[in-house]
């Protein structure tokens, strides 16, 4: 267990509707990444944020959003959902800002667009 | 650009035999390297990474790697696997002019037979 914790673990929704990934770090760790994992593009890095604020952008949708909240707790919200946006959703965290520190991940969020 | 590759998409091995699993890289600069393990229907497992000192890095479950420079490889190894190192890995790199976002290979599926 890395201490990340994720919710829902499974999320079924249909094409064009909007959903929220919640994402809990490990205590401690203050950057929080999001990342995407599917069988064509494999893991991909969407978005970084470190003690509230955004760091780094990956491969990011304009359709999709993050945030991270005063808890440090954060957020991933997709919108306008395609079946393309069918993948595991991954949160990990570090301790700061994460130039050389191990990235400890969380479960997933499996999500299926029908 | 891809900044790591996995050259094999999957690698079978007899229990007990020595395990090998490659990695190579393409930035400027130094690079910091790590490998992830990926068990079904789990998250990602840091097994150990690579920022700078000795070239031989050991890590997590027996696992080592070897940093070198002058071929960009960094190549996981163990020298007797078990059937329970079953699962999917991932080598991923991160460099300064990337703003040192972590860039996963596609992964190698390996393959322990008992």
């Amino acid at each position: 267990d890395s201490g990340v914790t994720q919710t829902p673990k499974h999320l079924i929704t249909a094409t064009g509707q909007r959903v929220t990934l919640r994402c809990s770090p490990r205590s401690g760790d203050l950057s929080v990444y999001w990342y995407q994992q599917s069988l064509d593009q494999g893991l991909q890095f969407l978005i970084q944020y470190y003690n509230g604020e955004e760091r780094a952008k990956g491969n990011i949708l304009e359709r999709f959003s993050a945030q991270q909240f005063p808890d440090l707790h954060s957020e991933l919200n997709l919108s306008s959902l395609e079946l393309g946006d069918s993948a595991l959703y991954f949160c990990a965290s570090s301790k700061g800002r994460g130039d050389q520190e191990t990235q400890y991940f969380g479960p997933g969020t499996r999500l299926l667009v029908l | 650009a891809q900044s790591v590759a996995q050259p094999e998409d999957q690698v079978n091995v007899a229990e007990g035999n020595p395990l090998t699993v490659k990695c190579t890289y393409s930035v400027s600069g130094n690079p910091y390297l790590f490998w992830y393990v990926q068990y079904p229907n789990r998250g990602l497992q840091f097994l150990l990474k690579y920022i700078t000192g000795d070239n031989l890095v050991k890590g997590s479950y027996g696992f080592e790697a070897e940093f070198n420079k002058s071929q960009t490889s960094f190549h996981l190894k163990k020298p007797s696997a078990l059937v329970s190192d079953s699962a999917l890995y991932f080598c991923a790199v991160s460099f300064l002019l990337n703003d040192y976002k972590l860039s996963f290979g596609a992964g190698t599926t390996v393959s322990v037979r008992a």
